[in-house]
């Protein structure tokens, strides 16, 4: 069963509008959450992360807010650049070894 | 060379082929993962490596075999593997020994083709 799920598997956004991506989870134990961004040919890239004790967290153009209780968590991108297209994982941390990785929302900025 | 490289890019094997992935972290990293990506699959956690020593093996079918001989290198070993094994395998490494909180970065994966 999936534990983390980004149930956009793809999003259009018009340049210098916001994107918003989306990620649910449901195992109340994760702690620790980031975003990745993969480009074709590449390895997933780190972007941005946040802690359960947080509730957003801000760098750049990026930023990642959680909901707990409804174990929820978006990336949002202001202004969108076309260099933003690719594909975003969300990814959690229990208190183990393991992250667990969403299925990823490719996203394409219009020019 | 910076961050975590893989080789090779791309590799086609057929079933009874025998073929090794390796990864190289030069980032001072004590932890080594070995990642799989099926299309439209979230990426799947194969073995975790710190300090050199397994520590997470998650029921991964005995045609892959894992190899750490230091904490910057990493090797998956391929052995009479299926079509259905065919997939982007990715590297990363985290500062470790893998815990909390840490980030892990990742190489550019290996493209599999299994024939």
């Amino acid at each position: 069963d999936q534990q983390v799920k980004q149930n956009s598997p793809s999003l259009s956004v018009q340049e210098g509008r916001i994107s918003i991506l989306n990620c649910d989870y449901t195992n109340s134990m994760f702690d620790y959450f980031l975003w990745y961004k993969k480009y074709p040919a590449e390895g997933p890239t780190f972007l941005i992360s946040i802690s359960s004790i947080k509730d957003k967290n801000e760098d750049g153009r990026f930023t990642v807010f959680l909901n707990k209780s409804a174990k929820h968590l978006s990336l949002h991108i202001v202004p969108s650049q076309p260099g933003d297209s690719a594909v975003y994982f969300c990814a959690a941390d229990d208190t183990g070894n393991q992250f667990y990785f969403g299925t990823g929302t490719s996203l394409t900025v219009i020019p | 060379e910076t961050g975590v490289t893989q080789t090779p890019r791309h590799l086609v094997m057929g079933m009874t082929n025998k073929k090794s992935l390796k990864c190289e972290q030069h980032l001072g990293h004590n932890a080594m993962y070995w990642y799989k990506q099926s299309a439209k699959k979230p990426l799947e956690l194969m073995f975790v490596y710190s300090l050199e020593e397994r520590v997470e093996n998650n029921s991964v079918p005995s045609r892959f075999s894992p190899e750490c001989p230091n904490s910057s290198h990493l090797f998956l070993h391929l052995h009479t593997l299926q079509p259905e094994d065919s997939a982007l395998y990715l590297c990363a490494s985290s500062q470790g020994p893998s815990g909390r909180q840490e980030t892990q970065y990742f190489g550019p994966g290996t493209r599999l083709l299994v024939l």
